[in-house]
């Protein structure tokens, strides 16, 4: 099993939708959580980090489930520009510090 | 401006003829990492440094070398290059000194082994 999951989609909405990514994470030792976007091929681009609490930035809300293990994103009004690949990425501090990336899970925003 | 650099950013060459694909970063981190990108298979880190002189093996690190004598610096080294190398090569940073810190990725190198 690997250390970080998720659905690689894609998720095909309309124009306007509200879509939801979750990623589980299966070390309890992770300590920060963080989502980025990766166009086609291009560089990894950090989207926004994951609080406890839970967080939003415009039209994107993070949000951390400590007790089971995930961590989801949601978009409200997706936008063309949206259709892209969301990476969920890990950061495992027990042992080698280190960065676990998810494989993505691809969004394709339909108008 | 901050960012990471990575040179070259395409390249195309032959089996087994060394090649060094450069990072640098202007922001004073302490972490540096290497990663490949390949389809179905998300970012695989090769190696990582926590610090000038301090490097370790990833997850992939098989048939890579790389070093760290300089802060901003770390380039990674195909001995003898093979076509199963062929992959998206991304360079990543970050100041480790502090929790809940990102990274910075570099623009890509588009290695293709023939």
């Amino acid at each position: 099993r690997k250390e970080v999951e998720q659905d690689p989609g894609p998720f095909n909405v309309p124009e306007g939708a509200t879509v939801a990514f979750n990623c589980t994470y299966s070390n309890s030792a992770s300590q920060s959580f963080f989502w980025y976007r990766q166009d086609c091929r291009k560089e990894p681009k950090l989207l926004m980090s994951v609080y406890s609490s839970g967080n939003e930035d415009g039209r994107f809300t993070a949000q951390l489930n400590r007790a089971s293990q995930y961590i989801s994103l949601l978009i409200r009004d997706s936008k063309l520009s949206d259709s892209a690949t969301y990476l969920c990425v890990v950061i495992r501090t027990s042992g080698t510090y280190k960065y676990i990336f998810g494989t993505g899970t691809r969004l394709k925003v339909l108008a | 401006e901050a960012q990471v650099t990575q040179n070259p950013r395409y390249l195309i060459t032959v089996t087994g003829k060394k090649l060094t694909v450069t990072c640098s970063q202007n922001m004073n981190h302490e972490y540096m990492s290497w990663y490949r990108q390949d389809p179905g298979l998300g970012l695989r880190q090769i190696y990582y440094s926590m610090n000038v002189e301090v490097t370790d093996k990833g997850d992939v690190p098989e048939g890579y070398k790389v070093s760290r004598k300089e802060k901003r610096n770390f380039p990674l080294i195909l001995e003898s290059p093979s076509p199963n190398q062929t992959s998206l090569y991304f360079c990543a940073s970050n100041d480790r000194g502090y929790s809940n810190q990102p990274q910075h990725f570099g623009d890509g190198t588009r290695l293709s082994i023939l």
